[in-house]
């Protein structure tokens, strides 16, 4: 397994079309998440999955937005009606599971151009 | 709240030593990390502290005080390629789930 990866690398859009992106974690993490980062920030958190069930939310992630693991293993974030404030990086990264925190790996992110 | 505080920028040279100092006001803490982000990259891991004291891997080294609510990076013998953003992060609870990143440290190396 080479690491976390994330579909599309790029995407851009109008204001007001849904976009979907898909992160597949590495295959032996049980837990996922999602950040979104801005140019000059840091990333900001925006939901979390341990195996299919979301555990937590970040009052960031707007009715706009969904996120869904299935099976436990990918993940797709889904914004809906998209805004111009919404242009950032999306990252995705994975960590194992049990007692305490773990490292979370990365992926490459998808840049989202809203225009 | 919660607030998580780094210098925007620092500069150093090849060869010299830099810290990157980060202070932090959380509801709840259990751990820190830091990681480093190359420009246009994913951030990348390099250390967790979750006692106090001082962790050691190779050039990097961090601290971490938690009844100060402070942590910092050192980078030893720097490299032009150590040139990229150094993020702070907290972790709040014990399950180890969100990440809380500050705003990150630019450190630009010149030689």
């Amino acid at each position: 397994d080479t690491g976390v990866s994330q579909n599309p690398r790029h995407k851009i859009t109008k204001r007001g079309q849904n976009v979907t992106f898909r992160c597949d974690p590495i295959s032996e993490h049980n837990r996922l998440y999602w950040y979104r980062q801005t140019l000059g920030q840091g990333p900001e958190f925006l939901t979390y999955f341990q195996n299919e069930a979301q555990l937590e939310k970040s009052r960031l992630l707007s009715d706009r937005f969904s996120a869904e693991r299935p099976k436990g293993s990918f993940s797709t974030l889904e914004i809906q009606r998209t805004e111009q404030g919404d242009s950032a990086m999306y990252l995705c990264a994975s960590s194992s599971g049990g007692q305490g925190a773990r490292e979370q790996f990365f992926g490459p992110g998808t840049r989202l151009t809203v225009l | 709240g919660q607030n998580i505080d780094q210098p925007t920028e620092m500069t150093a040279t090849e060869g010299a030593i830099v810290q990157i100092n980060c202070t932090y006001q959380t509801s709840g803490f259990n751990g820190l990390f830091w990681y480093q982000q190359h420009a246009g990259e994913a951030p990348t891991f390099l250390s967790y502290n979750v006692l106090d004291g001082l962790e050691e891997k190779g050039r990097f080294s961090s601290f971490l005080s938690r009844s100060k609510g402070y942590s910092y990076l050192l980078l030893k013998e720097l490299q032009m390629k150590d040139s990229a953003s150094y993020l702070c992060a907290v972790t709040r609870n014990q399950a180890g789930t969100a990440l809380i990143f500050g705003k990150g440290t630019t450190l630009s190396v010149s030689s």
